[in-house]
């Protein structure tokens, strides 16, 4: 089964910009993995900020971003507020097999 | 808006059962991808069965593989897991995920399996 990477934690300040990867260990992740971004807070369940590689919900806040860059999935957050401190976890599609990043850790400070 | 509810969760018996079911509004399942996965509270998320909604093909999870079973009924609009053979380790909150504009979270299910 593939592993999925992902930074265990990053820190951001406020209003600043920052970027989340996602690797996979069979090599460069690509569209037809259908990168996701789901944001989870402590307590609450996930929700799902980013879907195939780009897309977002309409509750998706402008501030992020989903893309492919250097072979990895990417999310970026551009002008981080302090309610964006939370769990990000990415997940891939390998055929109908999914895989959970172990997701990053994302403080605001 | 796409509305996805979990329900079925509870405290089992190791090697007992439980049937999880996913309610689904906004969206017609039929046609359409879903998804089951669980959480360990303090832990991340794990991808436990995925239902593909063109080819009716079902994948799992190694760790589930031959004792959970993921089914649909797209009369009911409901997707449902069917979990056997429960082991201590299957402990988590289950929830049901659609798929890319219909990937909506429920609050999840929770199943606590004890003796």
């Amino acid at each position: 089964q593939a592993v999925v990477t992902q930074e265990p934690s990053v820190t951001v300040s406020p209003g600043g910009t920052v970027t989340l990867t996602c690797g996979s260990s069979t090599g460069a992740v690509t569209s037809g993995h259908y990168p996701y971004w789901f944001q989870q807070k402590p307590g609450q369940a996930p929700r799902t900020l980013i879907y195939d590689t780009n897309n977002k919900h309409s509750w998706t806040p402008a501030r992020f971003s989903g893309s492919l860059l250097g072979g990895k999935a990417a999310l970026t957050l551009s002008g981080a507020q302090p309610e964006d401190e939370a769990d990000y976890y990415c997940f891939l599609f390998y055929g109908d097999d999914g895989v959970f990043g172990g997701g990053t850790k994302l403080t605001v400070l | 808006e796409v509305q996805l509810v979990e329900s079925g969760g509870g405290l089992v018996k190791p090697g007992g059962s439980l049937r999880l079911t996913c309610a689904a509004s906004g969206l017609i399942l039929s046609g359409n991808h879903m998804t089951w996965v669980r959480q360990v509270p303090g832990k991340g998320l794990e991808w436990i069965s995925f239902s593909n909604g063109v080819t009716n093909k079902i994948s799992y999870a190694d760790s589930v593989k031959g004792r959970f079973t993921m089914s649909r009924d797209n009369a009911k609009n409901s997707a449902y897991l069917q979990m056997n053979s429960l082991r201590d380790e299957d402990t988590a909150l289950y929830y049901c995920l659609g798929s890319g504009s219909a990937s909506s979270w429920g609050q999840g299910t929770p199943v606590t399996v004890s003796s």
